[in-house]
């Protein structure tokens, strides 16, 4: 079974500059999520997806900050502009919801660096 | 927040076993408590999720205490391939993963 697969694995840019990020779930993975990782911590929640709609973006920085997952497959996260502290790794995971099993399985992730 | 805390960083011998604790004193009666590590650079790996019952699988056992304000994760035989940070989520049915620091585990030769 194909993972969860997100590109670009590395990018650097500006401040200021915009930067998107695609991932493509699982295959029939209903529930899709970004997650965004600072150096040092856990992981934290931006977005969830359940199909093509919103279930939680509460923590995701809407002035800056968008996501979108048309026709509830792929997804792709945008940030325009870029801060200095937007350097993270953007994590993108997906889930089945079967029953009561939901473990999610995680992409690499993207690793941003502003510069 | 997270609903669970975990030390901050464990050692542990190669071919010994690993128990990683974490407390969950306020998890509901509905959330299962879920196990995932992350290696260097990856993103994080599902190890075992349970309820009430100690579950094993592959990787893993899960020890829950009966009150379930506790479990262990147990790594019967660790090598030094499962050093990694290890993180305990108290997650309900159709929720996120809500990620605490986690515990980094080290597995030393």
């Amino acid at each position: 079974e194909a993972g969860v697969a997100q590109s670009p694995r590395y990018k650097i840019i500006e401040k200021r500059q915009s930067v998107a990020f695609w991932c493509n779930p699982i295959s029939g993975h209903a529930t899709l999520y970004w997650y965004q990782q600072i150096l040092g911590q856990g992981p934290k929640l931006l977005i969830q997806f359940q199909n093509n709609g919103v279930v939680d973006d509460s923590q995701l920085p809407k002035d800056r900050f968008s996501a979108e997952r048309l026709k509830g497959v792929d997804s792709t996260l945008k940030i325009q502009p870029a801060k200095l502290e937007d350097s993270a790794v953007y994590l993108c995971a997906s889930s089945l919801v079967a029953g009561r099993r939901t473990e999610a399985f995680f992409g690499q992730g993207t690793r941003l660096t502003v510069v | 927040d997270a609903k669970t805390t975990q030390p901050p960083s464990m050692d542990c011998a190669e071919g010994r076993a690993a128990n990683l604790p974490c407390n969950h004193s306020t998890i509901s009666g509905n959330e299962y408590v879920y196990w995932y590590r992350q290696i260097h650079s990856q993103g994080p790996q599902y190890i075992i999720h349970g309820l009430k019952n100690n579950e094993t699988n592959e990787m893993a056992s899960l020890i829950i205490t009966e009150d379930r304000k506790s479990s262990t994760l147990i790594l019967p035989h660790a090598t030094l391939r499962d050093t990694a940070v290890y993180y305990c989520i108290a997650h309900n049915y159709g929720q996120n993963f809500v990620f605490g620091p986690g515990t980094r585990l080290s597995v030393l030769p």
